[in-house]
């Protein structure tokens, strides 16, 4: 069975923190991406990566880092969270199909 | 740039009923359209994915047709269950390019 495994399924920040988001695949896909949802907003792509230590801006990229030293695993980094970053983060990866893990749910105080 | 729109944007049915969802996409020129399901609060599963030279895909209760020429895709439910409510998408990459752009999904809810 295939699998993304995003490392919480909720966290709790304060303002001004740095907060790390990892999503590990078992599948050998080369592309991984970070989405964030938001009612009203749908999926918003933030970064995506094609490769090892590749690393391509998506749509909303302001506030967030990216770091892929791995195939297997793409890590979100929020510089210093503020609460305007509060939201579910997806991670999903794909060659042909696309798979997504469970999501986090990031509250920011 | 891909753009990707769901019609409608939520449905409420009886239990039993036939379901047909839509999805447009803007780029004909895709190479796969996939259709997805989620739960509330939860991550998304893949439904069906369909290759730009397949005309349709099933899954058991689901099937999903695709027409790239006029731009259209739909997810069709056949005897629908309350287990069947859930927000489904369908996402469709851009000219040349992997990344899946989404629509905002429709909400289902199939009531006993």
């Amino acid at each position: 069975d295939v699998k993304v495994t995003q490392s919480s399924r909720y966290l709790v920040k304060r303002t001004g923190e740095k907060v790390f988001l990892e999503c590990v695949q078992d599948m050998d896909h080369e592309n991984m991406f970070w989405y964030r949802q938001d009612p009203g907003l749908g999926l918003r792509l933030i970064y995506f990566s094609y490769d090892v230590k590749m690393k391509e801006k998506g749509d909303i990229p302001e506030g967030y880092s990216v770091s892929r030293e791995k195939k297997e695993r793409f890590s979100l980094i929020l510089e210093s969270a503020s609460t305007n970053q509060t939201s579910m983060y997806l991670c999903a990866s794909r060659n042909q199909e696309a798979f997504f893990g469970q999501g986090t749910r990031l509250t920011v105080v | 740039k891909q753009e990707v729109t769901q019609i409608p944007a939520a449905l409420s049915v009886p239990e039993g009923e036939n379901l047909v969802l839509n999805c447009s996409f803007t780029d004909s020129a895709i190479y796969n359209l996939q259709w997805f399901r989620q739960d509330p609060g939860k991550g998304l599963t893949s439904l069906l994915l369909i290759q730009s030279s397949q005309r349709e895909q099933t899954s058991g209760r689901l099937n999903a047709s695709l027409d790239k020429s006029s731009g259209r895709s739909t997810l069709y439910i056949a005897a629908s269950q309350p287990g069947d409510s859930a927000t489904y998408l369908c996402a469709a990459p851009a000219r040349g390019s992997y990344i899946p752009t989404f629509g905002r999904g429709t909400s289902l809810i199939v009531h006993p």
